[in-house]
């Protein structure tokens, strides 16, 4: 079974402090992804990373790192957390099937951070 | 640049009925995917069904599949004999291969007893 696991379903953090969101999948997928959703804004994305080592900032990269050092494990990092970082948190893992060429892309749970 | 649009905000459909939840798209792109995803309130995001742009019949997954017209650029999701809990909100996103997808606003769908 598919499965994308992130470290916690709700966090309350204080302002400054430094937040650390991680993603893990078992899939063997190269490409993982992390979006946050806001009410009105949609899904966006943060930063996404198609290997060990490698990341690129996706729409919204300011005010978070990430760090990818095994392929299974894709962390977000919030280096001083604010309270307009209080948002859903997503993790995606993705793969393209070489025999079907189907693509999937899987969610974790999801984190709801609360920033006071 | 990628644009994803979804002029439903909200369905409503009886249950057992069919629905046919609107997406239409925009790429420069040659070779994409596209990809439905459903909502429920506790928030995870659950994987429905996967078109790819030179897929030459559209793509099923048990009740779901989606009626993908490439030259209309459109992608719509159909869900047969709805069910109570197919009540969500239902999201059509797209993406040139293994780039990052680019959501809809979503579709808020309620099957009625």
């Amino acid at each position: 079974d598919v499965k994308v696991t992130q470290s916690s379903r709700y966090l309350v953090k204080r302002t400054g402090e430094k937040v650390f969101l991680e993603c893990v999948q078992d899939m063997d997928h190269e490409n993982m992804f992390w979006y946050r959703q806001d009410p009105g804004l949609g899904l966006r994305l943060i930063y996404f990373s198609y290997d060990v080592k490698m990341k690129e900032k996706g729409d919204i990269p300011e005010g978070y790192s990430v760090s990818r050092e095994k392929k299974e494990r894709f962390s977000l990092i919030l280096e001083s957390a604010s309270t307009n970082q209080t948002s859903m948190y997503l993790c995606a893992s993705r793969n393209r099937d070489r025999g079907s060429n189907k693509e999937t892309q899987y969610f974790g749970p999801g984190t709801r951070l609360l920033v006071l | 640049a990628q644009k994803i649009t979804q002029t439903q905000p909200g369905m409503f459909v009886q249950e057992k009925e069919a629905v046919t939840l609107d997406c239409t798209y925009d790429t420069s792109d040659p070779s994409y995917g596209l990809f439905w995803y459903k909502q429920p309130s506790s928030g995870e995001m659950i994987f429905l069904i996967y078109q790819g742009s030179y897929d030459q019949q559209n793509a099923t997954e048990g009740r779901y599949s989606l009626n993908f017209q490439k030259a209309r650029k459109s992608a719509n999701l159909v869900i047969s004999a709805s069910q109570l809990g197919d009540s969500a909100m239902y999201f059509c996103a797209m993406s040139p291969q293994r780039r990052a997808l680019t959501f809809g606003s979503g579709t808020r769908l309620q099957v009625q007893p």
